[in-house]
Formats: structure tokens, sequence, C-alpha cells
């Protein structure tokens, strides 16, 4: 079955304490991407990846890390979380073209405390 | 830049009442837009897509939108509305550069009520 799997869920932190969400797509895509949701302001793009060791930061990258070393995953890194990014988060993957749909994975609930 | 706005961050109808959900761009080159729905706990799935061609589009689960360059919308709607259909709904828009870089809106939440 084509999915994009991110694990966890949820995850309950304090402030400073290094943590990765983890994302995989098993449809051989090339541009990955993730997203946080906070209410009333939809879906904004932290950081994508046309392909392998490729990446780029998108509208609120400040205060994450990703990388691209294999085709299939792309984690996202905050290396000292802060309470500001509580949030929903979405890994999304597609083919490389602009008119492509994005298969999002099921997101992870992350509370910084 | 593109950007998209969604007026009403919630919409209520009846069940069997006509569905419309506002969507409103900007962009100064011809845009892609999409509809996603996001029903609770998961992911967000592709609705509908407009990319060339044919201006009225047609996606899943009876939804379909209008492209409108001279107002430049595309609005979703659904003549009938069923419970299933509570969820919250986004519009977006492809930046300009080629690349797949879409742009949300805020999101619009519908209510069905019985």
């Amino acid at each position: 079955e084509a999915q994009v799997t991110q694990n966890p869920r949820y995850l309950i932190t304090v402030t400073g304490k290094k943590l990765t969400v983890t994302c995989s797509q098993n449809m051989n895509h090339e541009y990955m991407s993730w997203y946080r949701q906070d209410p009333g302001l939809g879906l904004r793009q932290i950081y994508y990846s046309m392909n392998v060791e490729v990446t780029d930061k998108g509208d609120v990258p400040e205060g994450y890390k990703v990388s691209r070393k294999e085709k299939r995953n792309f984690p996202l890194i905050l290396e000292s979380p802060s309470p500001n990014q509580t949030s929903l988060y979405f890994c999304a993957s597609s083919r490389a073209t602009t008119n492509e749909k994005l298969f999002f994975g099921s997101g992870t609930q992350l509370s910084v405390l | 830049a593109q950007s998209v706005t969604q007026l009403g961050s919630h919409v209520s109808v009846s069940e069997g009442a006509l569905v419309l959900l506002r969507c409103n761009y900007s962009s100064s080159v011809p845009p892609y837009l999409f509809w996603y729905v996001q029903y609770p706990n998961q992911g967000l799935q592709l609705l509908l897509k407009y990319t060339t061609g044919a201006t009225l589009v047609k996606g899943i689960n009876g939804f379909e939108a209008e492209f409108k360059k001279s107002e430049t919308s595309f609005h979703l709607t659904k003549p009938s509305a069923h419970m299933s259909d509570a969820a919250e709904y986004f519009c977006a828009v492809t930046r300009s550069g080629g690349a797949q870089k879409l742009v949300f809106g805020q999101g619009t939440r519908l209510t069905i009520n019985p």
C-alpha cells in the first residue's frame, strides 16, 4: 500500500531536549516536505527536498533541521525545542512535477513543555 | 507571490443542503489550484485540482470547483451535504518557479447538522 509513515504519532517533551520525527515513503517520490499546522494559520511549510541531498527552506524554517540521505526518508530534527514549536506536524511526498498531488502522513502532535 | 484566502473559518450546513466553501487566490502567473480535505485525526487528502483546460473540475465524493480567472476564485461546492462530509477543507495554490511548493489557505471547518 502506498503510504507516508510518520513516527511518533504523539510526543511530549521538555524545552531544549533534542528530538527527531521520522518520515518515510514507499512510493519512490522525489519530493518530500514538512508542514506544521496551527489553528487559524493553515499549513505552513518548514522545509522541503526535491531529491537526495537537496533540501531548501520553506516559510518557517527557524528552529528546525532536515536531512535527505536516502530517497525514502526525510526526518525532521528539533535540536532545542521551545514551547512555540508545539504544533501538529505533517510530512508529505509527491513526484517532482508541479501539479502532482501530495500524499500526507497521519501527523505528529508535538507538545513542548 | 502566491497566496490563498479562505472566507470563513467555520461553515455549518444542514444535511442535504448545498455546501459552498470559498477560496480566493492571488497569483502573478497562471496558477495550479487544489482542494484538500482533512478528516479528524488524519492527514490531508486531495479532493480535486485545477491545472489547465476545463474550468469546472470534478473531484471525489461529489465535490466540484470552478476556476474563475476574472474573480480569482476557486470555490468548492457540493449540491447535497452528507454527514460524512464533516471535516476541515484547505484550498492551496502552487508557488511560481515550477516546484511543487504549495501555499495553503487557513482552512474551513465544515459542520453538518442532522
